[in-house]
């Protein structure tokens, strides 16, 4: 049982756009920055946004990231086949001392 | 290049140990916080350690508590951890990743190493 809650599986066809969503409390996303990773099958996370909102270079334009409360939310526009991996969100848990991670999100380009 | 490279994996039977490296380079090494996350087989990210730049802080996740031990040698920019009393449930790809300055997160992944306790 992750302590971020995030949906198993979202999909979408090419050029929709998809969000993912994930659930928090006041210890970890209520003060703390969200971040966001995809993960492509068979290699390592890649750090896709960083401080609830912040893209690194070279992350196209179509992630975003926002946060409301103790939830933050994950969208994709103009959905592309190479968009298919897991996403996982995490954040600092102050209760714990620990970083914590959702359980990912599967996306499906259909 | 900024680049980490994890090494140490392998099979170990339980209640055995096992010591991970991993060897950083292109970039000041001192300067960062460093973390091993895992990855069992088919399941989600579970981070289990982090240390601070100096090593004079560190945290771990309640699982590893008293069983794993994080460091780092600065002179030779690398990262470890030791594993004892490992457990079947303890079987992942651990991956060593640097946090960025200014809370930008895990911006540096190793490819990972896979780790696992099986007799």
């Amino acid at each position: 049982q992750s302590v971020l809650t995030q949906p198993p599986s979202a999909s979408g066809t090419p050029g929709q756009g998809v969000t993912i969503s994930c659930s928090g409390s006041s210890s970890n996303i209520g003060s703390n920055y969200v971040y966001w990773y995809q993960q492509l099958p068979g290699t390592a996370p890649k750090l896709l946004i960083y401080r609830n909102n912040q893209r690194p270079s070279g992350v196209p334009d179509r992630f975003s990231g926002s946060k409301s409360g103790t939830s933050a939310s994950l969208a994709i526009s103009g959905l592309r086949s190479e968009d298919e991996a897991d996403y996982y969100c995490a954040a600092w848990d102050n209760s714990l001392s620990n970083w914590v991670f959702g359980g990912g999100t599967k996306l499906t380009v259909l | 290049e900024v680049q980490l490279v994890e090494s140490g994996g392998g099979l170990v039977q339980p209640g055995g140990s096992l010591r991970l490296s991993c060897a950083a380079s292109g970039f000041s090494f001192s300067s960062y916080w460093m973390s091993w996350v895992r990855q069992a087989p088919g399941k989600g990210l579970e981070w289990v350690a982090n240390i601070k730049r100096d090593g004079s802080e560190i945290h771990y996740v309640d699982s590893v508590k008293g069983r794993f031990t994080i460091s780092r040698d600065n002179a030779n920019n690398s990262l470890y951890l030791q594993m004892n009393s490992l457990r079947a449930e303890d079987t992942a790809v651990f991956y060593c990743a640097r946090e960025g300055t200014n809370r930008a997160g895990f911006d540096t992944w190793g490819q990972g190493t896979l780790v696992t306790v099986s007799s």
